[in-house]
């Protein structure tokens, strides 16, 4: 039972341009979102997070927006560059948890 | 270097051996969660634990594994009598406070390989 949905597992984007991640979840109860992005052989590490009484978040590069009634959330960076190029993990909790319930991710490749 | 310290990097383990995962935690974090990744596939909860206490196990498997964060010492996943399904990435985090809310800072994993 996936609950949390990255349909697309790879994608290339020249540089400059921007990247657009998506994710969809199933579970309602969900209310906070976080995108990890992950090098090989390395652990993931933290990114941008969104509260479900947000419907946007911002850190530099990174935009985080969400669509409750959709259940869907994606993850834009602009400009791309390359070290971006990444696996991304789109990940999800209720409020009551402390677990992370992550999806299958997307690799994303910054082309020059 | 004060990030979560995980060892081995690397393990190997023939079938029916014991596996003993280390891990440990960022200074000040008394929080600590085990995830599995295995190939092509995101990363899954295991098991969350408080010093000495665990607060959920939902996704432990019911047989041969096991986890402690005892009061001294780091965190421990153990998976006894391994078969060639263990074979995956673990990854422990922690966090200072519980709550999702609280960023979990990983570690770089341990590759499980089973012979």
């Amino acid at each position: 039972d996936q609950q949390v949905k990255q349909n697309s597992p790879s994608l290339s984007v020249q540089e400059g341009r921007i990247s657009i991640l998506n994710c969809d979840y199933t579970n309602s109860m969900f209310d906070y979102f976080l995108w990890y992005k992950k090098y090989p052989a390395e652990g993931p590490t933290f990114l941008i997070s969104i509260s479900s009484i947000k419907d946007k978040n911002e850190d530099g590069r990174f935009t985080v927006f969400l669509n409750k009634s959709a259940k869907h959330l994606s993850l834009h960076i602009v400009p791309s560059q390359p070290g971006d190029s990444a696996v991304y993990f789109c990940a999800a909790s209720g409020s009551s948890a402390s677990k992370i319930i992550f999806g299958s991710g997307t690799r994303l490749s910054i082309r020059p | 270097n004060a990030g979560v310290m995980q060892n081995p990097r690397h393990l190997v383990r023939r079938r029916g051996q014991e596996a003993r995962l280390r891990c440990s935690p960022m200074k000040g974090h008394s929080h600590v969660y085990w995830y599995r990744q295995l190939p092509e596939e995101g990363l899954k909860f295991m098991v969350y634990l408080q010093k000495e206490n665990i607060i959920d196990e939902s996704g432990m498997p019911k047989e041969r594994f096991s986890a402690e964060f005892p009061k001294e010492g780091p965190s421990i996943l153990r998976i006894q009598q391994v078969v060639r399904g263990d074979s995956a990435a673990y990854f422990c985090a922690s966090s200072p406070a519980a709550g999702a809310r609280q960023p979990q800072h990983f570690g770089d994993g341990t590759r499980l390989s089973i012979l």
